[in-house]
């Protein structure tokens, strides 16, 4: 059982380049959610899915598009991508329902130069 | 506005000490997590808490979910250098909505 599975686990990326985050779970959970935390500032949710087909934005969605076409993958698309997105990004996933554990990824560490 | 508060924001305790970090929502909550972090590495799920007078623990750490305030407690007892990290409160408010987090709390422990 893998878990909540990201990839890559660092990047480096040049001003303007696009790429995709890739997050992928096999516990058939519902939720899945991206995330994005900086110093001090804790883990501010940029899209969130709660099943195939549906996605919503978070607190900090600008520069950022999901699609969730699977119930196992929400993967995480900069379109241009801007040295403010410099980041360490964490996919979760958990079934829907109160009282059930949210899982994570280990995390995607992205410069942007 | 920030839905969920966390205090104190920062914390240097001494080996052996108690100490208590606090979350507070805005809104109501439904279903309340504490995870735990180490500096550049990925989140440990330590509890979650649902109903109102929920109380939880896991090892020295207890948690409790006062739901007519809106706020959970983490309580750390006799805490050593193994406790030092970030902790961050996550809830959500609604069935079906997303999970939020808080700030979190960074803790040291000087021995």
């Amino acid at each position: 059982n893998a878990g909540v599975t990201q990839t890559p686990k660092f990047q480096v990326l040049k001003t303007g380049q696009s790429m995709t985050l890739q997050c992928a779970q096999d516990m058939n959970h519902e939720y899945m959610s991206w995330y994005r935390q900086d110093p001090g500032m804790g883990l501010r949710l940029i899209h969130y899915s709660v099943g195939a087909g549906i996605t919503d934005q978070g607190e900090v969605p600008n520069g950022y598009n999901v699609s969730r076409s699977t119930t196992e993958d929400f993967p995480l698309r900069l379109l241009s991508a801007a040295p403010s997105q410099t980041s360490v990004y964490f996919c979760a996933s958990k079934l829907l329902g109160q009282g059930t554990e949210a899982f994570f990824g280990q995390g995607t560490r992205l410069t942007v130069v | 506005s920030q839905e969920l508060e966390q205090s104190p924001q920062s914390l240097i305790v001494q080996e052996g000490k108690n100490l208590t970090i606090n979350c507070t929502s805005s809104k109501t909550l439904y279903g309340l997590y504490w995870y735990k972090q180490k500096y550049g590495e990925g989140l440990i799920f330590l509890m979650m808490l649902q109903k109102g007078g929920e109380e939880k623990s896991h090892e020295k750490i207890t948690a409790k979910l006062d739901e007519k305030k809106q706020q959970s407690s983490l309580h750390i007892t006799a805490s050593q250098p193994s406790h030092a990290g970030i902790y961050l409160c996550g809830a959500g408010h609604q069935a079906g909505t997303a999970l939020i987090f808080g700030k979190g709390t960074t803790l040291s422990v000087s021995s």
